[in-house]
């Protein structure tokens, strides 16, 4: 069975920093390609960061260019999201998914909440 | 950037009826790169429809995706209880994904 468990998520006030996690297991971790998408409370799904399946390639959107990166460590089965200069618009839950073949997403975690506040 | 917009904003049917989703892209885009997910109050988006017509694994044959170009359809033929949610359009271009805004199907 294919398991993705986001964690890391909490409450960090602006300008701070968090490190969020996601331990996949059920699946070859080190083949497949993955991706952070985050939501904002009440509203849609947004791209955030994804990686590569070596961990050789990442993209990240103009939202958090600079701000955040993405990584992976294939030896753990885990997927990371550093997250610096947090901005109160950075609230979220934020999910970890597997990307499949054709681009889209077919599995998902459970998510993990940052909030962004002082 | 290619911009999806998804219409309508929200549907409101009854058990049995058939839900007409519509996502719209600003560019003509790949089918092979087009997808849909399901998202229930409190849950993880879920995929159903990749490749704009094929469903993921475990979804019902009621649930239809088609389209192609810059018009997409999901369709789903006779709505169930556990139907009713947020719907999403997805592309995938250049490693990067867009999503479009939702569609709430909700209970008439």
């Amino acid at each position: 069975e294919v398991r993705l468990e986001d964690s890391g998520g909490g409450l960090v006030q602006p300008g701070g920093s968090l490190r969020l996690s996601c331990a996949a297991s059920g699946f070859t971790f080190s083949s497949s390609a993955m991706t952070w998408v985050r939501q904002a409370p009440g509203k849609g799904l947004e791209w955030v960061s994804s990686i590569s399946a070596g961990g050789g390639s990442t993209y990240d959107a103009d939202s958090v260019k600079g701000r955040f990166t993405i990584s992976r460590d294939n030896s753990k089965n885990t997927l990371y999201l550093q997250m610096n200069s947090l901005r109160v618009e950075d609230t979220a839950v934020y999910y970890c998914a597997k990307r499949f073949g054709s681009g889209s997403l077919d599995y998902w975690g459970q998510g993990t909440l940052v909030t962004v506040s002082s | 950037e290619t911009v999806l917009t998804q219409s309508p904003g929200t549907l409101s049917l009854s058990t049995g009826e058939r839900a007409t989703l519509s996502c719209r892209a600003s560019q003509s885009v790949s089918s092979t790169y087009l997808a849909w997910y399901q998202q229930r109050p409190g849950q993880a988006p879920r995929l159903v429809i990749y490749g704009a017509s094929s469903r993921a694994t475990g979804i019902p044959d009621r649930f239809s995706g088609s389209g192609s170009g810059t018009d997409f359809t999901l369709t789903i033929s006779r709505l169930e209880p556990e139907d009713f949610a947020v719907y999403y359009c997805q592309h995938y271009d250049r490693s990067r994904l867009t999503f479009g805004g939702g569609t709430k199907v909700e209970i008439k």
